[in-house]
């Protein structure tokens, strides 16, 4: 089984609707982080969180939002989704140190029309 | 203003020869870390190989190593022998202590037979 997994692997949504991608994972690590990645420019961080009780928002946070339910799982939400949110949507997770690998999951395609 | 820069969007190699893979970053940090991902059609974000800057010696992994030059704040990759299975998007990677990681656009790698 992967070690950190998300659901839904691909979207298509239309504008204006809420939309929520989840992630969870098996390694047992505090932190765990959003990213989208668009052509053309890496990945950029969304929102990341150091553990249960804490949220940082990143580089390009404007238009979401995240919730950290449980160590193993953290959602990433578009309240109102619009055309440029259309990304490759990753997380990933990593443990405490300030040079730990981040691991990640498989994506999720989104697509917002 | 873009933190880590891969000056070669695409690249191709021969089989079985060796190519490399260019990375600069901007810092005025001492400690930090570097990474260098693949990313093969399947999108999965795989480590391929990660560097302390406190660390003089050259980080390896197998047919991968790196050149690390820090008074010039470059971090290349180089695959020897490549192989097919090589051909992917890879992404260079920069991690300050405490901070959240920043990457490279990519450059896409293609193996030819």
């Amino acid at each position: 089984d992967a070690d950190v997994t998300q659901t839904p692997r691909n979207r298509i949504t239309k504008t204006g609707k809420r939309i929520m991608l989840e992630c969870s994972q098996t390694k047992g690590h505090d932190r765990m982080y959003w990213y989208r990645q668009d052509p053309g420019l890496g990945l950029r961080l969304i929102y990341y969180s150091f553990d249960v009780k804490d949220i940082n928002k990143g580089e390009i946070s404007d238009g979401y939002s995240v919730s950290r339910q449980a160590q193993a799982k953290f959602s990433l939400s578009l309240e109102s989704a619009i055309p440029n949110q259309t990304a490759l949507y990753f997380c990933a997770t990593s443990d405490r140190g300030p040079g730990e690998t981040q691991y990640f999951g498989p994506g999720t395609r989104l697509l917002v029309l | 203003a873009q933190t880590v820069t891969q000056s070669q969007p695409e690249m191709s190699v021969q089989e079985a020869e060796t190519v490399t893979l260019s990375c600069t970053y901007d810092t005025s940090e001492s400690d930090y870390y570097l990474f260098w991902y693949k990313q093969p059609p399947s999108r999965q974000m795989i480590l391929v190989i990660r560097q302390e800057a406190y660390k003089q010696q050259n980080a390896t992994e197998n047919r991968f190593s790196v050149n690390f030059q820090k008074a010039a704040k470059s971090f290349s990759l180089k695959i020897s022998d490549s192989q097919l299975g090589d051909a992917a998007m890879y992404f260079c990677a920069y991690r300050p202590r405490g901070d959240d990681m920043r990457f490279g656009a990519g450059t896409r790698l293609t193996v030819k037979p």
